[in-house]
């Protein structure tokens, strides 16, 4: 079966800093591949979608790599702030169209000020 | 604004009772789920409808039921076979359309307790 790995120990950085978040998956390559904010008592919130004919996706100080090779996606954040703590979900789509994404256990990222 | 609905925020349930939890959308979406969350867990999938009147079982459905009589809303009941229903519940909605991959939005969530 389809397993997605997401570090399960809270991420702490310094403020200004760069938070890098991995997702990892097994088995066959999905077709894209989602990242998620979520706050504590709430629902996640979409971020940013990578395709798999996409190395790269940016989004003001969001970057999101996708290598099929390794399996793995990486989630940067760059010049981190205190507001930014917050869960990290990575979602991948096995279903094969039938838009039912299959989600990580999440990241928790901690930026101390 | 356009947005997804869910109450109650909080809800308690009594043994043998049967639990219903509302959600509602107003973005015109086709595709509707249902998330159970656990402490340090993933989203587990519980139930999903992707048209109006069909609707099919997620990985956990066993102890839930689900309808799906309007596009807008799909309510979700916990009823007293599902015997460990503590949890955070996520109800989404996506679009669906075509191969898109559009993201899911997604409520705040229920969250329920047994008494």
């Amino acid at each position: 079966s389809q397993k997605i790995e997401q570090n399960s120990e809270a991420l702490n950085i310094q403020e200004g800093k760069t938070a890098t978040l991995t997702c990892n998956y097994t088995n066959y390559s999905p077709a894209y591949l989602q990242w998620y904010r979520q706050d504590p008592g709430r629902g996640p919130v979409f971020l940013l979608l990578i395709r798999e004919n996409e190395k790269e996706k940016r989004k003001e100080r969001l970057k999101v790599t996708f290598d099929t090779t390794l399996k793995q996606s990486l989630f940067h954040i760059t010049a981190s702030q205190p507001a930014d703590s917050a869960t990290y979900l990575c979602a991948l789509d096995f279903s094969g169209g039938s838009y039912i994404p299959t989600f990580g256990r999440g990241t928790s990222l901690i930026v101390h000020p | 604004d356009g947005g997804i609905t869910q109450s109650p925020k909080y809800l308690f349930r009594k043994e043998g009772q049967n639990v219903t939890l509302s959600c509602e959308q107003n973005l015109n979406h086709d595709a509707m789920y249902w998330y159970r969350q656990d402490p340090g867990q993933g989203l587990r999938l519980i139930y999903y409808s992707q048209i109006v009147n069909d609707f099919q079982k997620g990985d956990i459905a066993e102890g839930y039921s689900v309808s799906r009589e309007k596009k807008e809303s799909f309510p979700l009941t916990v009823t007293s076979a599902q015997k460990n229903p503590t949890a955070f519940y996520l109800c989404a909605s996506t679009t669906g359309e075509g191969n898109s991959n559009q993201p899911q939005h997604f409520g705040d969530g229920t969250r329920l307790s047994i008494l």
